[in-house]
């Protein structure tokens, strides 16, 4: 079975502050993505990562994808109180194959 | 909107009834997914079509579920014979590379 892991499961922070969240596997991923979800609605993808120890920016957000292509992070700067939600890393094991989502971490960031 | 459409958005049924849920993908998507999502937890894959074929379905499938993709366009996913544990949002997802996702359909069975 392949399982992916995200940590910390919650985080509450106050305006203003950094964070890092993590998304892991032991197996090795041909893709990965970072999506957003606010209640009620569905997942909002954020970005695709393909590439060993590529790093991609999104305005104040950095993801980066580990060297052997078996876990991710996301990076928030300043974050703000329209950064609150839950974000989820899904991997895709081989191409055209279904995606795995992780637990995702739900972020709280405080006015 | 040339985004993933589902339809209804919500559901409330009574236990036994069957339900259908009916997903529009991005007209150029070749894959299609569907997937379930309780409160607090990650989607959840159930099945998955290239084009009309169901190359995929998840051990949570049971036999009161069933999906199809008749013409590689739309799809629809039903669950017979409904039961409290079916309530959950079904989210259905299209992708060439990267998975888009529609607004999902909240099920309640009461």
């Amino acid at each position: 079975t392949q399982l992916l892991e995200q940590s910390p499961q919650f985080l509450s922070i106050q305006e203003g502050e950094n964070l890092t969240v993590y998304c892991n596997s032991s197996s090795v991923f041909s893709s990965l993505q970072w999506y957003r979800q606010e209640p009620g609605e569905g997942p909002v993808l954020l970005v695709t990562v393909v590439t060993g120890g590529e790093v991609k920016k999104l305005k104040r957000l950095t993801f980066q994808f580990g060297d052997a292509r078996k876990d991710s992070s996301l990076h928030i700067t300043a974050a703000q109180p329209g950064d609150t939600g839950l974000y989820l890393c899904a991997g895709e094991y081989d191409y055209g194959q279904n995606f795995v989502f992780g637990p995702g971490t739900r972020l709280s960031v405080l006015p | 909107d040339t985004g993933v459409s589902q339809d209804p958005r919500h559901k409330i049924t009574k236990r036994g009834q069957n339900v259908t849920f009916r997903c529009d993908p991005i007209s150029e998507h070749n894959r299609l997914y569907w997937y379930r999502q309780t409160l607090g937890q990650g989607p959840e894959f159930l099945t998955y079509f290239q084009n009309e074929a169901q190359l995929e379905k998840s051990r949570l499938l049971s036999d009161r579920f069933s999906a199809e993709r008749p013409k590689g366009s739309f799809s629809t996913l039903e669950i017979q014979r409904t039961e409290q544990g079916d309530s959950a949002m079904y989210l259905c997802a299209s992708s060439l590379a990267s998975a888009f996702f529609g607004q999902g359909t909240r099920l309640t069975v009461v």
